[in-house]
Parts: structure tokens; sequence; C-alpha cells
């Protein structure tokens, strides 16, 4: 099974509170992402980072942001969560293999609800 | 932007049947990719396609990629109940970022 963790794995909160939904993995990779997913839609890309002290922005905007301090952690943090940002966030890793394609390995994810 | 987008949106076999499911995209990529999530689960790599290959086999999987129409196929081969699960295509520009469609959900009836 992979070795890259989430937690917590569900999240209920009120509105206007901060979170940080953590993302670990022991494989060393270089490469992290944070993916947003609801349900029957597709995965949208909201935060990369390519090594330590490296993050970026994906393609769907987010008021999330992230850091990168150290190549095994790529916390993802909510200032002050809204109901809008009710959804199911997904973290991976990757390391380029032969001739550079980028497999990702991803976390269990973490549901949150913001009431 | 949405670059995968597969086809059908869901499908519901009987067991020792086969599944096949469709990938369209739109820009040139470097390689093409198949993950599976189970409910409430992260996605799983299941096989990558690069752009000059047409067909390739894992087990019970076969992929095909036609880059002249930018669509990429996935069928499985006597399925199982333990095949029950969303399947996603992801296109790899070369980028380092992997672009997901919406998946095609799948259910195996025994």
């Amino acid at each position: 099974e992979a070795d890259i963790y989430q937690t917590p794995r569900y999240l209920v909160i009120g509105t206007g509170k901060k979170i940080t939904l953590e993302c670990s993995q022991t494989m060393g990779h270089d490469k992290m992402y944070w993916y947003q997913q609801d349900p029957g839609m597709e995965l949208h890309l909201i935060h990369y980072s390519y090594g330590v002290n490296s993050t970026e922005k994906g393609d769907l905007s987010s008021e999330s942001t992230v850091s990168r301090i150290r190549t095994e952690h790529f916390p993802l943090t909510l200032e002050s969560a809204r109901p809008s940002h009710t959804s199911q966030y997904l973290c991976a890793s990757s390391e380029s293999g032969v001739r550079g394609a980028n497999v990702l390995t991803f976390g269990a994810g973490s549901r949150l609800t913001v009431l | 932007s949405q670059q995968g987008e597969e086809d059908p949106q869901a499908l519901s076999i009987q067991e020792g049947e086969n599944a096949t499911m469709n990938c369209s995209y739109k820009t040139s990529i470097n390689n093409l990719q198949w993950y599976r999530q189970n409910s409430g689960r992260g996605l799983v790599h299941l096989i990558l396609i690069r752009s000059n290959e047409r067909e390739k086999h894992s087990g019970r999987l076969r992929v095909t990629l036609d880059t002249s129409k930018k669509s990429s196929s996935l069928l499985i081969t006597a399925s199982r109940a333990a095949d029950t699960a969303s399947y996603f295509c992801a296109t790899d520009g070369n980028d380092y970022k992997l672009s997901f469609g919406a998946g095609t959900t799948v259910t195996v009836r025994a």
C-alpha cells in the first residue's frame, strides 16, 4: 500500500475556522501535489511542489495555501473555512521514472465539511 | 481546465463480462495513465502508455492509445466484484502535472 499519509481523514468544522490538512510521504519523492475532488467530478490540481521551498498554484484557483519546508511534508492550510471549501482533498507525490514518466502515488484523502 | 474526458460516465456489468471505457483529450501528451479509485479512497495507478505506443497489457487490463484521434481506451477482461470502482484517465504533458477527467464509475454485479 502507498506510503503517503493524510490526516485527518474526515473533518467537520464551522465557518471561519482555520484548518490544516496534513500530508506526509516516506518515499523521498521530490514532487508533491494537492488535488480537490467533488463527487462525480474531475480532480482539480490546486497546488504543487517540485522540491523543498518550491510551491506553485495549480490550475484551479484556491484560497488555501501550502508550504514545503521538508521533503516529506506538504501541509495545506485554510485560514478561514467556508461552506464552499467542502470537498475531498487528495495529496499525491511522485518521482520521475524512466524516460521522465511521472506516476503519482496518492494518499487516502481528507474529506472536509464546512458548516 | 479538463484535459481528459471519460466515457461513459457510468457502467454496470455482470461478473465475468468485459468492461470498456474511453478517454478523449485535447492537447499533445507525453504519456497517458489510468488510475482506479475505490469509494472514499485515494487513486491507485494502474497502467501507463507512452505517446509512441499503441497498445499495452497488464494482467486483465488492456490499454490502447490513438494519438491521431487523441483518445484512449481501457478494457478490463473477465470482470470481478473487486473491480467495482471509478476509473480515471490522466494525461501527462511532460510538465510533471497530470490532468484528470471526471472518471467512469464501474459497477460489477455478482
